[in-house]
């Protein structure tokens, strides 16, 4: 089973503040690494898929970065705003992984307040 | 996301009782999963498809089987389910480049 670390495991962060979260994950047989945020009583939706080593990935506020030499991806929400509330997840695809099997995170909980 | 629709929404069972779950994609995507959300756990790998006819495991499949007999549909049954097995079932497409594509999931109570 791979081993895909999410932190902090939550965060409470107040409008307008930035923030970020960590993704770590195995450092060999990297295929690809997705990010999904994830309302309450919703479904998850993918923000980025990202698959190269240094990739910067952006979508409004939301960016994120991709280290595959070291294992890691940070999500970055720059000027949170309360609809920003949600669980984080990322996932991780390993190159030996065909059939785009993704091990998931356990995500990261923000909440921002107003 | 109106490509994929799991059902029921909601179910209530008892113990012992078979289960199955069904997900619909319209997509003609190639590869299906389903996986179960516990506090504590995150999303966890129950069974995927990768064609018709061709299932295989996922990392806590024990007590759960599955079905694909055409691509729009991929069936996931508790032969007789326990009360571990209360939880929230996912369904999701593997959608190219752009990630999977999740249903608005299951939420299932095993009394």
């Amino acid at each position: 089973i791979l081993n895909v670390e999410q932190s902090p495991q939550s965060l409470h962060v107040q409008e307008g503040d930035s923030t970020n979260f960590t993704c770590s994950f195995p450092s060999s047989n990297f295929y690809a690494l997705h990010w999904y945020r994830w309302e309450t009583a919703k479904s998850p939706e993918a923000l980025f898929v990202m698959t190269l080593n240094g990739d910067e990935k952006k979508k409004g506020r939301i960016s994120a970065t991709l280290n595959t030499k070291e294992g890691y991806s940070y999500l970055y929400i720059k000027g949170s705003q309360p609809e920003d509330s949600a669980t984080y997840l990322c996932a991780f695809l390993d190159s030996g992984g065909s059939n785009y099997k993704l091990t998931f995170g356990k995500g990261t909980l923000l909440t921002v307040n107003p | 996301d109106a490509g994929i629709t799991q059902s029921p929404r909601h179910k209530v069972t008892e113990t012992g009782t078979p289960v199955t779950l069904r997900c619909h994609q319209t997509e003609n995507h190639r590869y299906m999963y389903w996986y179960r959300q516990d506090p504590g756990h995150g999303l966890r790998l129950i069974h995927y498809s990768y064609g018709v006819k061709d299932t295989d495991k996922g990392e806590v499949s024990d007590g759960y089987s599955v079905s694909r007999s055409k691509t729009e549909d991929f069936l996931l049954t508790l032969e007789s389910a326990t009360s571990s097995q209360t939880s929230v079932y996912f369904c999701a497409t593997q959608s190219g480049t752009s990630g999977y594509t999740f249903g608005s999931g299951t939420r299932l109570t095993v009394v």
